[in-house]
């Protein structure tokens, strides 16, 4: 099964550490997205990439958080200087990208990110 | 704002019967819709999707209804099996957005 991974799927830090995440999308995949999800809650979305570019950001991505998709293929998300309440689920998804309505997003398993 | 809205927070029904979970949504900009299921520890999963210029879409046990008009869309699973148990999320996109927008989820749990 060749679906988004994530990696790690469990970080546990003390605040004021960086922290870097990796999502490898489905393979052809030309679109990218991380998203973030707090306990009872939906997921909210944070950025997106098509290819290698940035094309949009949430208000949520503070300046602390940047995301690259260098190449077009694998993205990293990280986190400067962790506060608490960075404490959540963070998401990768990725679609083919075919500018149809229909470009459904496919999910990965998380990275759960713990901020002490 | 809350612009996807699933006001039930859990639902419980038993084994065979039909489990029918809620969305509402406020945007009428809105032209794709998407059910997720998510079990614990892993990502969401991808249920069953609707566009708005449809009113209804099966997939074997799984109908998702669309009423424009109400902005309300709902899921029907029948027979519900004890696997369907899960945290349902109804999902929208906006006419040339990319990101989706969630509710904030429906535990569903079925009792055999």
């Amino acid at each position: 099964d060749t679906g988004v991974s994530q990696d790690p799927r469990h970080k546990i830090t003390k605040r004021g550490q960086n922290v870097t995440f990796r999502c490898d999308p489905i393979s052809e995949h030309n679109r990218l997205y991380w998203y973030r999800q707090t306990l009872g809650q939906g997921p909210e979305f944070l950025t997106y990439f098509q290819n290698e570019a940035q094309l949009e950001k949430s208000r949520l991505l503070s300046d602390r958080f940047s995301a690259e998709r260098p190449k077009g293929s694998f993205s990293t998300l990280e986190i400067q200087r962790t506060e608490q309440g960075d404490s959540a689920m963070y998401l990768c998804a990725s679609s083919l990208g075919s500018g149809r309505v229909t470009d459904t997003q496919y999910f990965g398993p998380g990275t759960r990110l713990t901020v002490l | 704002d809350q612009q996807v809205k699933q006001n039930s927070p859990s639902l419980s029904v038993q084994e065979g019967r039909i489990s029918i979970l809620n969305c509402d949504y406020t945007n009428s900009m809105f032209d794709y819709f998407l059910w997720y299921k998510k079990y614990p520890a892993e990502g969401p999963t991808f249920l069953i999707s609707i566009s708005s210029i449809k009113d209804k879409n099966e997939d074997g046990r799984f109908t998702v209804f669309l009423n424009k008009s109400a902005k309300h869309l709902s899921l029907h699973i029948v027979p519900s099996q004890p696997g369907d148990s899960a945290v349902y999320f109804c999902a929208a996109k906006d006419q040339g957005a990319q990101k989706l927008v969630f509710g904030q989820g429906t535990r569903l749990t079925i009792n055999p």
